[in-house]
């Protein structure tokens, strides 16, 4: 069946610097990818996605690329805020699987 | 911009209790779910419902679990006899058809249950 593994938290980085969140995944056929974000207290909402090989996602100023040689998904954000500071997960195909989530906090 | 709206946004209930989770998805759309959030943990699907039919369900949508779309708005979640092990965020989500493209799921705030 599908499964997603997301890169384990938490993460915390400095004001201004790189984030990246590792995302793979198992699964059949072509399936579409997704990143979301929930920050405290809220509730889902969807960063980004990608629905074929090679797409990029970006929002934000994140982006993610579907990688389909290596199975991947990858969260990058080239300067991170303190208001990115939430739980990230990725997730797999419209009725959603999701990954485990990445808690990234940001520090000024 | 439309949304999905959830109500309660918290309910406490007693062991064995009866609860009805609310969910007004976005108007056009089709297609509906809920999901579920322990707390500190991952986010689990439940059920998926279109054209007034479970379309899909998962493992944890036992027989205490039921949906529910009894007008043209609202899609509701009822548990019968609420356990410790229930108490979770509950979220909704709705999304329209793209005629078989993958779509984006909208997902409401959330309820969040607390059982005692």
């Amino acid at each position: 069946g599908d499964s997603v593994t997301q890169m384990e938290g938490p993460v915390t980085l400095s004001e201004e610097a790189f984030l990246t969140i590792n995302c793979t995944y198992t699964a059949t056929g072509y399936p579409s990818l997704f990143w979301y974000v929930q920050y405290p207290g809220e509730g889902l909402q969807l960063l980004l996605k990608a629905t074929k090989a090679d797409d990029k996602g970006s929002n934000k100023g994140f982006e993610a690329t579907y990688r389909k040689e290596t199975t991947s998904f990858h969260l990058e954000k080239g300067s991170v805020q303190v208001s990115d500071s939430a739980v990230y997960f990725c997730a797999l195909r419209c009725v959603s699987t999701f990954g485990d989530g990445t808690t990234l906090t940001v520090k000024p | 911009e439309p949304e999905v709206t959830q109500t309660p946004s918290h309910q406490v209930t007693q062991m064995g209790q009866e609860v009805i989770l609310r969910c007004v998805p976005i108007s056009n759309h089709l297609y509906f779910y809920w999901y579920r959030q322990i707390l500190g943990q991952k986010v689990e699907f439940l059920v998926s419902f279109y054209n007034n039919e479970i379309s899909e369900k998962s493992e944890i949508f036992d027989d205490q679990f039921s949906v529910e779309r009894p007008d043209g708005s609202n899609f509701t979640l009822k548990i019968r006899s609420t356990k410790l092990e229930d108490s979770a965020m509950y979220f909704c989500a709705s999304r329209y058809d793209m005629g078989g493209m993958p779509d984006t799921q909208y997902f409401g705030p959330g309820t969040r249950l607390t059982v005692l």
